[in-house]
């Protein structure tokens, strides 16, 4: 089975502050890769998907990179409303899925 | 639109069975798989397996074979969530998803249903 990790598990930052998570698979998943936003009481939201893509509807200062085992997902300029914590999760062998740890970000 | 509607909060003592649902509209309910996640309290996402409402195949997470089953009813654009006789660590939030938009990702998600079990 294919493993997710996340980093960190969690992260302060002030308002307008850069973000960045990082998400490593166990083994090569190509840009079978996406992340989502899940605040509290909410089901999940699908933000980016394919590594890169950014969902419609999606604000543009949310972005994501990387391919294989190395993914990156970046606020470019945090704001308020982007309290949650953000899961990656592959599907290098559909129908099967796993969900990394989460990395749950708060304002400083 | 797109929508999954799940049923509502349930409140079980150990040892009894459940069955919850998730009801699809606005799309061809046969043509897309449909997932569940559980989501323990304070806790992260578990993608637990998922349906192909079209021919039945299902597949689940090995943490959760055996442990629940999943089912759907094409009749009535209903996916199902089951156990057999629950236990407190069932003790979740359990959300419906499908990759509709794409084969790989989630893009549409139940409200999530609430299950409780307590003695």
């Amino acid at each position: 089975d294919i493993q997710m990790t996340q980093s960190p598990s969690s992260l302060s930052a002030s308002v307008g502050d850069r973000v960045t998570i990082t998400c490593q698979a166990s083994q090569d998943i190509s840009n079978y890769l996406n992340w989502y936003q899940q605040k509290p009481g909410k089901a999940p939201k699908l933000l980016i998907y394919d590594a890169s893509n950014l969902e419609t509807g999606v604000p543009s200062r949310f972005s994501g990179s990387g391919s294989g085992t190395d993914f990156t997902f970046t606020i470019s300029s945090l704001q308020p409303e982007d309290i949650a914590t953000y899961y990656c999760q592959q599907y290098d062998n559909l129908p099967i899925f796993t969900f990394g740890p989460g990395t749950k970000v708060d304002i400083k | 639109e797109v929508q999954l509607v799940q049923s509502g909060a349930e409140v079980k003592k150990p040892g009894e069975s459940l069955k919850i649902s998730c009801k699809g509209s606005g799309y061809s309910f046969t043509s897309y798989w449909i997932g569940w996640v559980r989501q323990m309290p304070g806790k992260g996402l578990e993608w637990m397996g998922i349906i192909y409402p079209g021919d039945s195949d299902t597949r689940y997470s090995p943490s959760f074979q055996g442990q629940v089953t999943i089912s759907a009813d094409k009749s009535i654009s209903t996916a199902y969530l089951q156990w057999s006789s629950l236990k407190a660590s069932d003790t979740a939030m359990y959300y419906c998803a499908t990759p509709y938009g794409g084969y790989g990702y989630f893009d549409y998600w139940g409200q999530g249903t609430l299950v409780t079990v307590s003695s």
